[in-house]
C-alpha cells in the first residue's frame, strides 16, 4: 500500500527565504507525482506535476524534482512571499489511477 | 473553461439526514473523481467515473454513499442517514483521459463542506 509521508508538518520562515518542502513515498512504481497547494476551507491548486519518466518540473519560482528509486520529491520556492503561505500538498498515482495524497505541509511566511 | 464547480459549498445538517452534492467538472474531462478530506489530514480517495461508468470505489465508501454520473457529465455524491462522522469536505477533481493526456493532471473544485450536527 503507497503511503505518503511530509515532514515537517509546518514550517514558518521569514519573507525572502528560499524553501525546501519535502516529500517520500514507499511505492516507487509510480505513475507521476503532484504538487498542490490549498488554502483555508479552499480546494486544492495544482502547482506542478511531474511524470515518472522526468526528473524535475519549473514553474515561476517553484521547481519540482522526482528521485523514483530513493521514493523523494522536493518542492523547491524560491524568494518566499507573505502570499505562499498555504498548505502545500503531495500526491502520487500509481498503477490504480488515483492519487494517494500526503498530510500536508503548512507554510506561513512572516512579512 | 471555468473550472471545476461544486455545490454547495458549505452544508450543515442534523444526524439522520440525507444530503446530496454536485459536481460539474470541466467540460472536455471524462474523468471524475470524489475525494474526502478531514481536518489535517490529505484527501482519501472515493470513486471515480470514465465517462458514466463508475470504476472504482474505496471502502471508505459505505452502504450510505452513493455516487452517480448520468451521462458523463455533472455526478452526484448522496449520503444517506448522516453521522457526524461524515463531517468533512468532500472535493471533486477530474481530469482527460488517457492517452488523450498522458500526464493525468487531477483539477479540483472548491470543495463541499459538510457539518453533521
Amino acid at each position: 500500500k503507497q503511503e505518503v509521508t511530509q515532514i515537517p508538518a509546518a514550517l514558518s520562515v521569514p519573507e525572502g527565504e528560499n524553501l525546501v518542502l519535502n516529500c517520500s513515498f514507499t511505492d516507487s512504481a509510480i505513475y507521476n507525482l503532484q504538487w498542490f497547494r490549498q488554502d483555508p476551507g479552499k480546494g486544492l491548486t495544482s502547482l506542478l506535476l511531474i511524470q515518472s519518466s522526468q526528473r524535475e518540473q519549473t514553474s515561476g519560482r517553484l521547481n519540482a524534482s522526482l528521485d523514483k528509486s530513493s521514493g523523494r520529491s522536493t518542492l523547491y520556492i524560491a524568494a518566499s512571499q507573505p502570499g505562499d503561505s498555504a498548505t502545500y500538498l503531495c500526491a502520487v498515482e500509481g498503477g490504480s489511477e488515483k492519487l494517494v495524497f500526503g498530510k500536508g505541509m503548512k507554510l506561513t511566511v512572516n512579512p | 473553461d471555468t473550472g471545476v464547480s461544486q455545490d454547495p459549498r458549505h452544508k450543515i445538517t442534523k444526524r439522520g439526514q440525507n444530503v446530496t452534492f454536485r459536481c460539474d467538472p470541466i467540460s472536455e474531462h471524462n474523468r471524475l473523481y470524489w475525494y474526502r478530506q478531514t481536518l489535517g489530514q490529505g484527501p482519501e480517495f472515493l470513486t471515480y467515473f470514465q465517462n458514466e461508468a463508475q470504476l472504482e470505489k474505496s471502502r471508505l465508501l459505505s452502504d450510505r454513499f452513493s455516487a452517480e454520473r448520468p451521462k458523463g457529465s455533472f455526478s452526484t455524491l448522496e449520503i444517506q442517514r448522516t453521522e457526524q462522522g461524515d463531517s468533512a469536505m468532500y472535493l471533486c477533481a477530474s481530469s482527460r483521459d488517457r492517452p488523450i493526456a498522458n500526464t493525468g493532471e487531477l483539477f479540483f473544485g472548491e470543495g463541499s463542506r459538510l457539518t453533521v450536527l
